[in-house]
């Protein structure tokens, strides 16, 4: 059962555009959500994260917005630039700090 | 900026044998978890750490595994007796606080390799 899926294995968008990238889950017990973002051979970098009790939250070029009505989230890049080329991770967690990882989208920023 | 380190960065052992990995969390953080990535897969938790005691732990977290903070600056992983499965990267995080306002440091990782 997988509880958080990232249906696109990958995007490629175009420098200065949006990059938006999704994720489902299932569980409605998860109390808050990050994403991470991931180069080859480095550990997850965070990104940003959301609580449960809201809809929207945005840093500098990041906002991520939750629907939990529909059970997804999504990650919004704007504008996208060739260092936002990485492995992005959605992840959900419990108030105890169990958390479930997606399984990651590539993307492809192009210049 | 302050970091996760781990070592070593490759670990190789042979089948059955024990390994212990290391990490040396953010100073002041208090929230201590060990994730593993198959190559291939994606990141998958094992077990969050707090006041010297595991909070939540997966399904792969069985008694071959086992977590220790021996000296209030280091974090162990052992697995007891290695299994080919076992070979992954495994990533050390710590973080200040959990929660909503958690932000999650990540060490470099360990590749273990088990043959």
């Amino acid at each position: 059962d997988q509880q958080v899926k990232q249906n696109s294995p990958s995007l490629s968008v175009q420098e200065g555009r949006i990059s938006i990238l999704n994720c489902d889950y299932t569980n409605s017990m998860f109390d808050y959500f990050l994403w991470y973002k991931k180069y080859p051979a480095e550990g997850p970098t965070f990104l940003i994260s959301i609580s449960s009790i809201k809809d929207k939250n945005e840093d500098g070029r990041f906002t991520v917005f939750l629907n939990k009505s529909a059970k997804h989230l999504s990650l919004h890049i704007v504008p996208s630039q060739p260092g936002d080329s990485a492995v992005y991770f959605c992840a959900a967690y419990t108030n105890a700090g169990k958390s479930t990882f997606g399984d990651g989208t590539t993307l492809t920023v192009k210049p | 900026e302050p970091e996760v380190t781990q070592t070593p960065s490759h670990q190789v052992t042979q089948m059955g044998q024990e390994v212990i990995l290391r990490c040396v969390p953010i100073s002041n953080h208090l929230y201590f978890y060990w994730y593993r990535q198959i190559l291939g897969q994606k990141v998958e938790f094992l077990v969050s750490f707090y006041n010297n005691e595991i909070s939540e732990k997966s399904e792969i977290f069985d008694d071959q595994f086992s977590v220790e903070r021996p000296d209030g600056s280091n974090f162990t992983l052992k697995i007891r007796s290695t299994k080919l499965e076992d070979s992954a990267m495994y990533f050390c995080a710590s973080a200040e606080t959990q929660g909503t306002n958690e932000k999650l440091f990540f060490g470099s990782g360990t590749q273990l390799s088990v043959l």
